[in-house]
């Protein structure tokens, strides 16, 4: 089956650091993808990982670990704006969709 | 300017009644998704379309009806089979490389509320 898992809220103060975790379990592990979404918007892409290690982009840097089943999401310099639902998910090819998400977790980010 | 566009923002229904949601895309994307989300609860697959007139059923397809006769428009019907059609409903558009999803781009979103 497929399960993933990311904690539901988290805060953090503006010009902080913060990691969201994201643990998975699928049998055709083929990539990882970080979404953001705004309450009420759409999600929009923030990073993809397929082989381990950090991918950097700016403020947001994306890590995998496949021997792990595990992935974070770094956000640095945080800002008020970063208040948002991050959205972790899989491309499994063992499985029935082409995407699997998590719940998302719920940043707030506090002055 | 492309991008994925979903009308109407939102949708007010009465119950029993059936409701179609607009996805258009100009991206000249293949496949085509429809999703679901919950208060609390990630992204649900409904539906979705690798190819034009083809399309597969998702983790939770049952009450809803799709069509893909175009490769721009990937419509969504909810149906008064649905038990629970109010839902923030998006639509999503990606390229495929054989059998692997690309990246998915976001339309933004309808919210359907069953009176």
């Amino acid at each position: 089956g497929q399960n993933i898992d990311q904690p539901t809220e988290m805060t953090a103060t503006e010009g902080a650091i913060v990691q969201i975790n994201c643990t998975y379990q699928t049998s055709g592990f083929n990539g990882l993808f970080w979404y953001q979404q705004h309450a009420g918007e759409a999600p929009t892409f923030l990073s993809y990982n397929v082989l381990d290690g950090l991918e950097e982009k700016g403020r947001f840097s994306s890590f995998l670990s496949r021997s792990k089943g595990y992935s974070y999401l770094l956000l640095k310099e945080l800002q008020m704006k970063d208040s948002a639902s991050y959205l972790c998910a899989v491309r499994d090819l063992a499985g029935n969709t082409p995407l699997v998400f998590g719940k998302g977790t719920r940043l707030s980010v506090i002055a | 300017d492309g991008g994925i566009t979903q009308s109407p923002k939102y949708l007010f229904r009465k119950e029993g009644q059936n409701v179609t949601l607009s996805c258009e895309q100009n991206l000249n994307h293949d496949a085509m998704y429809w999703y679901r989300q919950d208060p609390g609860q990630g992204l649900r697959l409904i539906y979705y379309s690798q190819i034009v007139n083809d399309f597969q059923k998702g983790d939770i397809a049952e009450g809803y009806s799709v069509s893909r006769e175009k490769k721009e428009s990937f419509p969504l019907t909810v149906t008064s089979a649905q038990k629970n059609p109010t839902a923030f409903y998006l639509c999503a558009s990606s390229t495929y490389e054989g059998v692997r999803t690309d990246t998915q781009y976001f339309g933004p979103g309808t919210r359907l509320t069953v009176l």
